[in-house]
């Protein structure tokens, strides 16, 4: 079975702090992916990677950043905590882009709040 | 704007009755659609998929409907299970690559015994 780790399920911050959010995955995917949840508004989309050192924005990056140094790790980063990036983060990766074969897999999710 | 749309909140069903999750989409483009499942406090589980190439697949009590010339895919449970309760997320590729996923806003599913 696929196994997506991240790194804390409870994580709580102060505002302006720097905040790592890591993730790791067993089963050498090439494409890692990081998302927030929000009541109401589903799974956005923050960032991908779909190879080492290789990053693409998704809906909603700003504010944070992303680091891909191996494969089988993906850090999520907030640059600056700030209260409405409190939120469910989820961290997911999937085979390849042959997506009809491979779905992605997650995490079980970082709650994160910034006080 | 959603591309992917689930306009009910949430739903309500009796055990062993049937469920019907609605999600829309506005992209022509979609040939491969997604249902995920989430229970609170885990990530989200892949459930079943379908192409645009077809109009139905089922997976045991799962089967999902896709109506292309409306844009408009239904996942059914039947019978449902108070064990089916969760939130249900549809999703659609969101680049040309597949390699990231557009998610509707999900629909909580409560099945009561």
């Amino acid at each position: 079975d696929v196994k997506v780790t991240q790194s804390s399920r409870y994580l709580v911050k102060r505002t302006g702090e720097k905040v790592f959010l890591e993730c790791v995955q067993d089963m050498d995917h090439e494409n890692m992916f990081w998302y927030r949840q929000d009541p109401g508004l589903g799974l956005r989309l923050i960032y991908f990677s779909y190879d080492v050192k290789m990053k693409e924005k998704g809906d909603i990056p700003e504010g944070y950043s992303v680091s891909r140094e191996k494969k089988e790790r993906f850090s999520l980063i907030l640059e600056s905590a700030s209260t409405n990036q409190t939120s469910m983060y989820l961290c997911a990766s999937s085979l390849d882009a042959d997506y009809s074969n491979q779905p992605q897999h997650f995490g079980d999710g970082t709650r994160l709040s910034i006080l | 704007d959603q591309q992917v749309k689930q306009n009910s909140p949430s739903l309500s069903v009796q055990e062993g009755r049937i469920s019907i999750l609605n999600c829309d989409y506005t992209n022509s483009m979609f040939d491969y659609f997604l249902w995920y499942k989430k229970y609170p406090a885990e990530g989200p589980t892949f459930l079943i998929s379908i192409s645009s190439i077809k109009d139905k697949n089922e997976d045991g009590r799962f089967t999902v409907f896709l109506n292309k010339s409306a844009k408009h895919l239904s996942l059914h449970i039947v019978p449902s299970q108070p064990g089916d309760s969760a939130v249900y997320f549809c999703a659609a590729p969101a680049n040309q690559a597949g390699t990231a996923l557009i998610f509707g806003k999900g629909t909580t599913l409560s099945v009561s015994s």
